[in-house]
């Protein structure tokens, strides 16, 4: 079975950092590009970044360029996201994504809430 | 950024209606167009991809269709299991982008 695990989430202070985790099995994790996609409270869906199989490709949202940084360890199956200067407009949830092929998004995780607050 | 609009933003429907969604891009973005639905609480499920590929495991009953910059998703027979809401997504051109969301309520 395919599946998709985030950790990380949690309460961050105003300009504080914190890494994301996203632990993948039933599939052949350095296949696939892999994204992630964030949701604001009571908002619709925003692309976040996606990197390449082998992490040699990144690519942002302009909102989080220079603040966040998505990487994988394929040794590991596993997919990051470290967020740093995190503002209130960064509180969502924050799903990872398996790309399909070039975009399409097949499969996610349940996701894991970040909530930025004093 | 390619702005992706959906339309209407909301609406109710009874079981068995059909029903259409639409979706506009700014730009023409081919069929590099995808829809998913999600239910409150749950992650998004892909239902098409390529603007008019069922994806595998969903019913029959949705439909894509469109190129360039006018999208359709319809469900031909509405089930209880879809009050939902769809988003549409392009991935023609980063940054990646998805329409603001519709939501099917039970009338």
């Amino acid at each position: 079975e395919v599946q998709l695990v985030e950790s990380g989430g949690g309460l961050v202070q105003p300009g504080g950092s914190l890494r994301l985790s996203c632990a993948a099995s039933g599939f052949t994790f350095n296949n696939h590009q892999m994204s992630w996609v964030r949701q604001a409270p009571g908002k619709g869906l925003e692309w976040v970044a996606n990197i390449k199989e082998d992490g040699s490709e990144k690519n942002y949202v302009d909102s989080v360029k220079g603040r966040f940084t998505i990487s994988r360890d394929n040794t590991k199956n596993s997919l990051y996201l470290q967020m740093n200067s995190l503002g209130a407009e960064d509180t969502a949830v924050y799903y990872c994504a398996r790309e399909k092929w070039g975009g399409q998004l097949d499969c996610w995780g349940q996701g894991t809430l970040v909530t930025v607050s004093s | 950024a390619i702005r992706m609009t959906q339309s209407p933003s909301s609406f109710s429907a009874s079981t068995g209606d059909r029903v259409t969604i639409t979706c506009r891009a700014s730009q023409g973005i081919s069929t590099y167009l995808a829809w998913y639905q999600q239910k409150p609480g749950k992650a998004p499920n892909l239902l098409i991809y390529a603007a008019s590929s069922l994806q595998s495991g969903v019913p029959s009953r949705f439909s894509g269709s469109g190129s360039g910059t006018d999208f359709t998703l319809t469900i031909s027979c509405l089930q209880s299991e879809d009050f939902a809401s769809y988003y549409c997504q392009q991935y023609y051109s980063y940054p990646w982008t998805f329409g603001q969301g519709t939501k099917v309520e039970i009338k």
